[in-house]
Parts: C-alpha cells; sequence; structure tokens
C-alpha cells in the first residue's frame, strides 16, 4: 500500500526559530510536494521536486525552502517562523507519468502553530 | 493559468438525499481533473479522475463526476448521501503536464444530517 509519513501531526514553535518539517515516500516516487492548507483557501503549492537535488518554486515560496537529499525525503524548512506561517502543511508524492494522469498521494499533515 | 472554482463553500443534505458538488474549471488544453476528499483530521484521498477517457467517471464510495466540456463543468454526484461522506471535498486540475503540478479549488464541506 502506498504511503507517505510526515514527522509531526502537530508542532507548536516560536517566533524566529527555524523549523523543519520531514515527509518520506515509499512508492520511489520522483515528485514529492509541500502544500499548505488554509480555511478557504484551499491547498496552495510552495514547493515541489521532480528529482533528487532538484527544487522548484510553487506559488507562495516566501518565508520557506526545501532540500531533497535522497528520493524518498523532502524537507520543507522555515528559516525564522513567522505567525503568519501557522497553518496545515501537506506533503505530497507523484510518478511521473508518459500521459496526463497526475494522481498525487498526500500525507496526514502537520499542523503548525507559531505563538 | 489552469484553475477551478467549487461554487459553494459549504453544501448540506439528509441522510439518503442526493449530493451535487459544483465545479467549473478553466484550462486552455485538455486537462487531466480529479476530485479529492479530506476527512477531519485525514489526509486527502483521491476520489475520482478525469484523464479524456469515458466522459462519466465512477470514483469510490457510490460518488461520480461528469466532464462537460461545453460547460467547462466537472460536478460530483453520489444518489444517496451517508453520515460518513461528511467531509470537505476538492474539485483538482492538472497544471503543466510532465511536472505533475495540480491547481486546487478551494473546497466545499459536505454536511449531511440525520
Amino acid at each position: 500500500d502506498v504511503k507517505v509519513t510526515q514527522s509531526s501531526r502537530y508542532l507548536v514553535k516560536r517566533t524566529g526559530e527555524k523549523v523543519f518539517l520531514e515527509c518520506v515516500q515509499d512508492m520511489d516516487h520522483e515528485n514529492m510536494f509541500w502544500y499548505r492548507q488554509d480555511p478557504g483557501l484551499g491547498l496552495r503549492l510552495i514547493y515541489f521536486s521532480y528529482d533528487v537535488k532538484m527544487k522548484e518554486k510553487g506559488d507562495i515560496p516566501e518565508g520557506y525552502s526545501v532540500s531533497r537529499e535522497k528520493k524518498e525525503r523532502f524537507s520543507l524548512i522555515l528559516e525564522s517562523a513567522s505567525t503568519n506561517q501557522t497553518s496545515m502543511y501537506l506533503c505530497a508524492s507523484s510518478i511521473t507519468g508518459t500521459g496526463s494522469y497526475n494522481e498525487q498521494f498526500f500525507g496526514p499533515g502537520t499542523r503548525l502553530t507559531v505563538l | 493559468a489552469q484553475s477551478v472554482t467549487q461554487l459553494d463553500s459549504h453544501v448540506s443534505v439528509s441522510e439518503g438525499t442526493p449530493v451535487l458538488l459544483r465545479c467549473n474549471y478553466s484550462s486552455s488544453y485538455s486537462p487531466s481533473l480529479f476530485w479529492y476528499v479530506q476527512h477531519p483530521n485525514k489526509g486527502l484521498q483521491l476520489l475520482l479522475k478525469y484523464t479524456s477517457a469515458a466522459t462519466l467517471v465512477k470514483g469510490i464510495n457510490g460518488f461520480e463526476a461528469e466532464f462537460k466540456k461545453s460547460e467547462t463543468s466537472f460536478h460530483l454526484t453520489k444518489p444517496s448521501a451517508h453520515m460518513s461522506d461528511a467531509a470537505e471535498y476538492f474539485c483538482v486540475v492538472s497544471d503543466e503536464w510532465g511536472f505533475q503540478k495540480l491547481v486546487f479549488g478551494t473546497g466545499t464541506r459536505l454536511l449531511v444530517s440525520p
């Protein structure tokens, strides 16, 4: 069964702290994604990666960075956490297919609160 | 750029009555379209997908959606709601082919009353 895991379900941090969110997938997928989910806004793409050590900015990359040193692991980094980064963070992965079928598999999410 | 509009932020139905969640899309090419569901405190799960095969797509748990190009719509339906259907539903369109990006709607919360 496909599986995407995230290191924490709930996280509380203080303003200015450096925060690491970890995501691991066991499906050998090429593509990995980080989203944030806020009420009324749906999911917004922060960063994605289509290969090891490759990364691309999504729609809202400001204040975030990412790291992908191994194929199965994709980390989201908040260099200096701020209260407006309080949100639910979702990680996803997908395979690179030759057709237009782009199903993504999601982790359970990390609810981050920045005080 | 591709986009989706979910026309209702909340939909309330009674158990046993039909469900209709509305979605309109905008795409400059032939898109892939998806519906995902998110139950409370759970990750997103794929309900169904359209990938230019049959226009009527059947998904899990009795849901289905019909792709209507002339109306740029991809509405989600179910003949009879169950209490366990209460969740948030997201209509999604594929963005750039190749990098597998998806564009999400803002979500519709389905409430099911006994």
